[in-house]
């Protein structure tokens, strides 16, 4: 069973530009989430979709990221303009159902902003 | 609010030998879930064990166990016999109740303990 996908593995950018991240998550899966990790932290949930639906966006700094999910399978997060402070490993994670509490996640896309 | 604490930044082990990573909760709800994930340097999460709030035993998957305390909010992780390629980040996990006092699969993490295997 092939994992969760996730591209590009590595982004650099200038401060201001714009990016966008993929990710397509095991077959079959209905949950999908995007984590922020900074250098030294934890992972912290930016958004979570159950098919093409948000069931959480609460912590999506929604003037600057956003994210779709429009068929309910792959998913797209972008950051337009981004900041220094948004330098940061990009998570996807994906459950086969929103009860389930196994998350499996990708490789991450770390983003350097300069 | 809800909160994971992990107090050691970094810790060596022997290879072979036993290891404990310490994890403290605060939650004031009934119910929750507490997780622990592996994440080595290729980036990925792993998820390693779970222990449910209402589980009476502790929670074990091969070579980890987890070391639930109930009354002290901890969760601490064992690994035995620990072998070179557990080598890695070591993140402690939380999920997050809903409004309505269920669970919901938000997680909240630590900041992670670096674990070093020494041969």
């Amino acid at each position: 069973e092939a994992g969760v996908a996730q591209s590009p593995r590595y982004k650099i950018i200038e401060k201001r530009q714009s990016v966008a991240f993929w990710c397509n998550p095991i077959s079959g899966h209905a949950t999908l989430y995007w984590y922020q990790q900074i250098l030294g932290q934890g992972p912290k949930l930016l958004i979570q979709f159950q098919n093409n639906g948000v069931v959480d966006d609460s912590q999506l700094p929604k003037d600057r990221f956003s994210a779709e999910r429009l068929k309910g399978v792959d998913s797209t997060l972008k950051i337009q303009p981004a900041k220094l402070e948004d330098s940061a490993v990009y998570l996807c994670a994906s459950s086969h159902r929103l009860g389930d509490y196994e998350q499996y996640f990708g490789p991450g896309t770390r983003l350097t902003v300069t | 609010a809800q909160k994971i604490t992990q107090t050691q930044p970094g810790m060596f082990v022997q290879e072979k030998e036993a290891v404990t990573l310490d994890c403290t909760y605060d939650t004031s709800d009934p119910s929750y879930g507490l997780f622990w994930y592996k994440q080595p340097s290729s980036g990925e999460m792993i998820f390693l064990i779970y222990q449910g709030s209402y589980d009476q035993q502790n929670a074990t998957e091969g070579r980890y166990s987890l070391n639930f305390q109930k009354a002290r909010k901890s969760a601490n992780l064992v690994i035995s016999a620990s072998q070179l390629g557990d080598s890695a980040m070591y993140f402690c996990a939380m999920r997050e109740a809903a409004d309505d006092g269920g669970a919901t699969n938000k997680l909240i993490f630590g900041t992670g303990t670096l674990l070093a295997v020494q041969p």
